[in-house]
């Protein structure tokens, strides 16, 4: 079946640092990548979203699907304190989405 | 407009009760999800429902897990015979279509507590 499989958290660090969170996915078919993001006690909200072979930004944080290493990390060149969160890599293929584990991102002063 | 509703937010019951969580999907959305996200966890998969056909239950964790979705509209996740174990948010998700590049859009969850 379907697998994601995420960087384990959790993830400290500090302002202005960069950032990248691994994800890889395992699939036997074409699928569509997203990465989700949740804030303290708030439900999950689309960061981005990416079909094959196309580079995705949003809010500063950028991902690029690599197919030939089954990857989509997500990365930001310089994060604030409101990054802070847990961010979610899911694969989506027909209807049913395959979510990873989450990373836990706390940016400090 | 309005988004994904769910209800209620915070339940308490004890345990051996049974419990029915409802979920409001953005209205024209076909396609509806249900999550569990234990304390510190990330989100398990429970059920999927899309249009008319069959649902996808291949998350539920035992038979006291159950939910229907009425009307293509309206969902109710229902735990029978609940056990602390069963304490978590729950979170349903709508998504426009069964196409696979669309986003699922998650309501607020419903917090549920087994004493």
């Amino acid at each position: 079946g379907d697998s994601v499989t995420q960087t384990e958290g959790p993830v400290t660090l500090p302002e202005r640092a960069a950032l990248t969170l691994n994800c890889t996915y395992q699939s036997s078919y074409s699928t569509f990548l997203f990465w989700y993001v949740q804030y303290l006690n708030k439900e999950p909200e689309l960061l981005l979203k990416s079909s094959e072979n196309q580079e995705t930004d949003s809010r500063g944080f950028q991902a690029s699907p690599i197919k030939s290493d089954s990857s989509f990390h997500l990365e930001k060149p310089s994060v604030q304190l409101s990054d802070s969160a847990v961010y979610y890599c899911a694969l989506s293929r027909a209807g049913k989405s395959t979510f990873g584990d989450g990373t836990t991102l706390t940016v400090k002063p | 407009g309005a988004g994904v509703s769910q209800s209620p937010s915070n339940k308490v019951t004890e345990k051996g009760k049974d419990v029915e969580l409802r979920c409001d999907p953005i209205s024209g959305h076909t396609a509806l999800y249900w999550y569990r996200q234990s304390l510190g966890q990330g989100l398990e998969f429970l059920i999927y429902f899309q249009g008319n056909s069959a649902p996808d239950k291949s998350g539920l964790p035992s038979d006291r897990f159950s939910a229907e979705r009425t009307g293509g509209s309206v969902s109710t996740l229902t735990i029978q015979r609940t056990q602390q174990e069963d304490s978590a948010v729950y979170l349903c998700a709508s998504k426009q279509g069964g196409s696979p590049d669309n986003e699922q859009f998650f309501g607020p969850g419903t917090r549920l507590t087994v004493l």
